[in-house]
């Protein structure tokens, strides 16, 4: 399985600033995918960044708010924009292969 | 659209029980159905996936069944131990990774 690191493991921000979150997988893969885990909630799915197209959000999230960049096969960042305590989340990347979807450790976003 | 549903949402059982832990989603055109393990502010790990080709999955105490035409999958655990305690998410792999609530686990000594 591919081995994704993830940073950082958490911060804590000021309202109205923006953190970028980044993910550097072991080998190349095709997709990339981003979840935001509401506290005491499940996994919701922000958008899939594909290399060399811009990425697809999910609906309820917009691209001003969560920009990601994806330059190469192995690497994304997710920025959480203009942030309020309602962003405060753990925020989770993950990639598919064949033996299914591995996850990075997570960041833990604490807006104040 | 993909709805997963996770019963228990919590379950609170003595150490060496058995657990059953059960995942229902709607549509049942998916790839596969994956298992993992969610620490408390951590990330998830993988536990077990199960092609749709596929009726189960075993590693070590774990068990995972996959019926695709009633839209279930049920993740037993043996012998349970302290070390269970966690949330455990199903998700159900379409076009996209569709997570169920959880069943948040506590195995006490």
């Amino acid at each position: 399985s591919a081995v994704i690191s993830q940073k950082p493991s958490r911060d804590i921000c000021q309202r109205g600033t923006s953190l970028t979150i980044q993910c550097q997988v072991d080998s190349q893969v095709t997709m990339m995918f981003w979840y935001r885990q509401q506290p005491g909630q499940s996994l919701t799915l922000i958008a899939t960044a594909n290399q060399g197209s811009e990425a697809t959000y999910e609906s309820g999230f917009v691209i001003d708010k969560f920009p990601i960049s994806r330059p190469n096969l192995t690497f994304s960042t997710l920025t959480v924009s203009n942030m309020s305590p309602e962003d405060s989340s753990i925020y989770l990347c993950s990639v598919f292969e064949g033996d299914g979807y591995t996850f990075g450790s997570g960041t833990r976003l604490t807006v104040v | 659209k993909q709805e997963v549903t996770q019963i228990p949402a919590a379950l609170s059982v003595p150490e060496g029980e058995n657990l059953v832990l059960n995942c229902s989603f709607t549509d049942s055109a998916i790839y596969n159905l994956q298992w993992f393990r969610q620490d408390p502010g951590k990330g998830l790990t993988s536990l077990l996936l199960i092609q749709s080709s596929q009726r189960e999955q075993t590693s070590g105490r774990l068990n995972a069944s996959l019926d695709k035409s009633s839209g279930r999958s049920t993740l037993y655990i043996a012998a349970s131990q302290p070390g269970d305690s966690a949330t455990y998410l199903c998700g159900a792999a379409g076009n996209k990774l569709t997570f169920g609530g959880g069943t948040r686990v506590l195995v006490k000594p």
